[in-house]
């Protein structure tokens, strides 16, 4: 059964930091991998999506890539803003058909 | 639609209660899915339709947890003598094909709180 991992829980920073969330996955079977951020009480809102066969997506500050073989995924995130401020969420789909999520980080990010 | 759309975005029912939560996917999407998410956890797979038909149900935790797609559009999550543990977010997300090489859309779910 696949599980994922995401480290750390929780991540304050100044406004302007670099910053680096840690996705892992004991299965490396994998279709592809996708990270999402949540803000409170709302849905998900799909950031990236990096299929098997990719090592990196990137979408303006963002910058996701992948290790399949050792089932492991970064997240960059460049310059930080309080607007990063969120959870972010990677899920990782095996079957095709359904997602298995992390339980998150919580980034805060300080002005 | 622009996007999957949910409803209620908030549903408070009492303990015992019947309740229908519903799903709007993308327009032409024809994987469909259904989460659940507790509070500080990330959401869990409960069901997935392509179609019409649930290809993958395998998440449901009971047989109080139904769900339905007729025309293979708008999907209804129901669930039937509500307890209190049900209580969470419902997450319903699309997807273009459902065959892993597709990016998940997710709405911005129903907040059920059985009381």
């Amino acid at each position: 059964k696949q599980e994922v991992t995401q480290i750390p829980a929780a991540l304050s920073v100044p406004e302007g930091e670099n910053l680096v969330l840690n996705c892992s996955f004991t299965d490396s079977a994998i279709y592809n991998l996708q990270w999402f951020r949540q803000d409170p009480g709302k849905g998900l809102t799909s950031l990236l999506l990096i299929q098997s066969s990719q090592r990196e997506q990137t979408s303006g500050r963002l910058n996701a890539s992948l290790d399949k073989s050792s089932g492991r995924s970064t997240l960059y995130i460049a310059a930080s803003q309080p607007g990063d401020s969120a959870t972010y969420l990677c899920a990782v789909d095996n079957a095709g058909n359904m997602l298995t999520f992390g339980g998150g980080t919580r980034l805060m990010v300080k002005p | 639609g622009a996007g999957v759309s949910q409803t209620p975005s908030n549903k408070v029912t009492e303990k015992g209660k019947y309740v229908e939560l519903r799903c709007d996917p993308i327009s032409g999407h024809t994987a469909l899915y259904w989460y659940r998410q507790s509070l500080g956890q990330g959401p869990e797979f409960l069901i997935y339709f392509q179609g019409t038909g649930a290809a993958d149900d395998s998440g449901l935790p009971n047989d109080r947890f139904f769900a339905v797609r007729p025309e293979g559009s708008v999907s209804t999550l129901k669930i039937q003598r509500t307890e209190r543990g049900d209580s969470a977010m419902y997450l319903c997300a699309s997807s273009a094909q459902g065959q892993g090489n597709t990016e998940a859309f997710f709405g911005q779910g129903t907040r059920l709180t059985v009381v």
